[in-house]
């Protein structure tokens, strides 16, 4: 079973901040939330992780609300090159347990 | 950074032919990489996970029979598709942790597409 929800598909215009939502309801005290995403034809790419503390890198912002149920990805302002599907997973931090893809969300950004 | 690199990028092969694809950790150990499978406009599927000197672990529905993973090094990982038919066309990717950022943080090769005529 899918242990996120994320939307199927949204647009953005270029320029505009990209915020991506996603449930994660039943998430366990110790696991993380991942964030990937997959340019067309590529393998996934790391965008950012968190456990309960909002986090900041050079490529995005995540927002995790205190119930840890939901958070948001947020890219600050979007590019073309940043379309891709983009994969919220939730699973532990031991490095020798792998991650579930679920469907993910198809990110436009359009001129 | 962790980079993963897989060979080949696509390959074309006829049916019942066996093909090979390797993942190799190019800066870093991993004692676990996991092999993924990916069909068009699908999420990425969890085929197994491989254990440097032993076993691989494969997810249910996976046929160890067909896919043969070999995990011989600490940087190097094979997955042979034996006697390959159309239906085992698909993007397959693998994935190893550097185990260096306190979590659980893949990195993913580019992926091989394999086609199967």
């Amino acid at each position: 079973d899918a242990k996120t929800t994320q939307p199927p598909s949204m647009d953005c215009a270029e320029g505009r901040a990209a915020n991506l939502p996603c449930n994660h309801s039943t998430i366990s005290g110790n696991e993380y939330v991942y964030w990937y995403r997959q340019i067309h034809s590529q393998g996934p790419q790391y965008i950012i992780h968190g456990l309960k503390n909002n986090e900041t890198n050079e490529m995005a912002s995540l927002i995790i609300t205190e119930d840890r149920k939901s958070s948001t990805l947020i890219l600050p302002h979007a590019t073309l090159r940043d379309t891709a599907v983009y994969y919220c997973i939730v699973g532990s931090n031991n490095a020798g347990n792998m991650l579930t893809f679920g469907g993910g969300t198809r990110l436009m950004v359009k001129p | 950074g962790a980079v993963v690199s897989q060979h080949p990028s696509w390959v074309i092969c006829k049916s019942g032919t066996s093909v090979k694809i390797e993942c190799r950790s190019l800066d870093f150990q991993a004692t676990t990489m996991f092999w993924y499978r990916q069909f068009p406009k699908q999420s990425l599927m969890l085929m197994a996970t491989s254990n440097e000197g032993s076993k691989a672990t494969y997810e249910q529905g996976v046929e160890k029979d067909k896919f043969l993973i070999n995990h011989a090094s600490l940087t190097l990982s094979t997955l042979t598709v034996t006697s390959a038919h159309p239906e085992d066309s698909s993007f397959y990717i693998c994935s190893a942790s550097a185990g260096n950022t306190g979590a659980n943080v893949l990195t993913f090769g580019a992926g091989s597409r394999l086609t199967v005529l």
